[in-house]
């Protein structure tokens, strides 16, 4: 089985500081793991993804997160927030090898900006 | 980066009556396209899988007969809300997987639907 929590509902952040999204996910079989962006109103736009190569993974926007298996865990991180990073964050995980691939959607984290 | 167009973004409907959502796949084929709901301050549940050519694999509680999927191409699956109620407005996103498959999948926009 597989699963995802994000461990915060909103993180509240000032423009310029530091950005942690927290993810914890379990997975039976070698997990493939995603962070997608929502802004309102609008469809998802992947920020990063981690499929087994290396284990600190960048993605658009200044984003990175990295892959710890022994916390199974994959923070997502920005050095410095910017207004536009306001917006729904999503952790994902999947596997090839459990039912075709399916996404499995954590609960999402709002990230507000403040100037 | 790969496309997903959805349309229409917006719809208002009378209750009752049915309405239609498309998903296209603009510069890659897909296999397989994910259809999801989304409420208000809620992340996305999974209602159904579309597999081009064959029939749509509901998830437990999603009414195949209110909810038609037809993935007719390998580049477009329709989303049918018959009979639409009130109940039935919400946010719509489709996803497509690349036949490649990378394990990503593309998102589109996402159809508000709102049933008066």
């Amino acid at each position: 089985a597989q699963s995802v929590t994000q461990l915060d509902s909103h993180v509240s952040v000032s423009e310029g500081t530091p950005v942690l999204l927290r993810c914890n996910y379990s997975s039976s079989y070698s997990p493939s793991l995603f962070w997608y962006v929502q802004h309102p109103n609008k469809g998802l736009q992947l920020l990063l993804k981690y499929t087994s190569a290396a284990t600190l993974v960048k993605g658009i926007n200044g984003f990175e997160a990295e892959f710890k298996k022994s916390e199974t865990s994959f923070h997502l991180t920005k050095p410095s927030a910017h207004m536009s990073d306001a917006a729904e964050y999503f952790c994902v995980v999947t596997s090839i090898y459990n039912q075709g691939g399916k996404l499995i959607f954590g609960q999402g984290t709002e990230l507000s900006v403040k100037p | 980066g790969a496309v997903v167009s959805q349309h229409p973004s917006r719809v208002i409907c009378k209750s009752g009556t049915s309405v239609k959502i498309e998903c296209r796949s603009l510069d890659f084929q897909a296999t397989t396209m994910f259809w999801y709901r989304q409420f208000p301050k809620q992340s996305l549940m999974l209602m159904a899988t579309s597999n081009e050519g064959s029939k749509a694999t509901y998830e437990q509680g999603v009414e195949k007969d209110k909810f038609l999927i037809n993935h007719a191409s390998l580049t477009l699956s329709t989303l049918t809300v018959t009979s639409a109620h009130p109940e039935d407005s919400s946010f719509y996103i489709c996803s497509a997987r690349p036949s490649a498959n990378t394990g990503e999948l593309f998102f589109g926009e996402g159809s508000r639907l709102t049933v008066l």
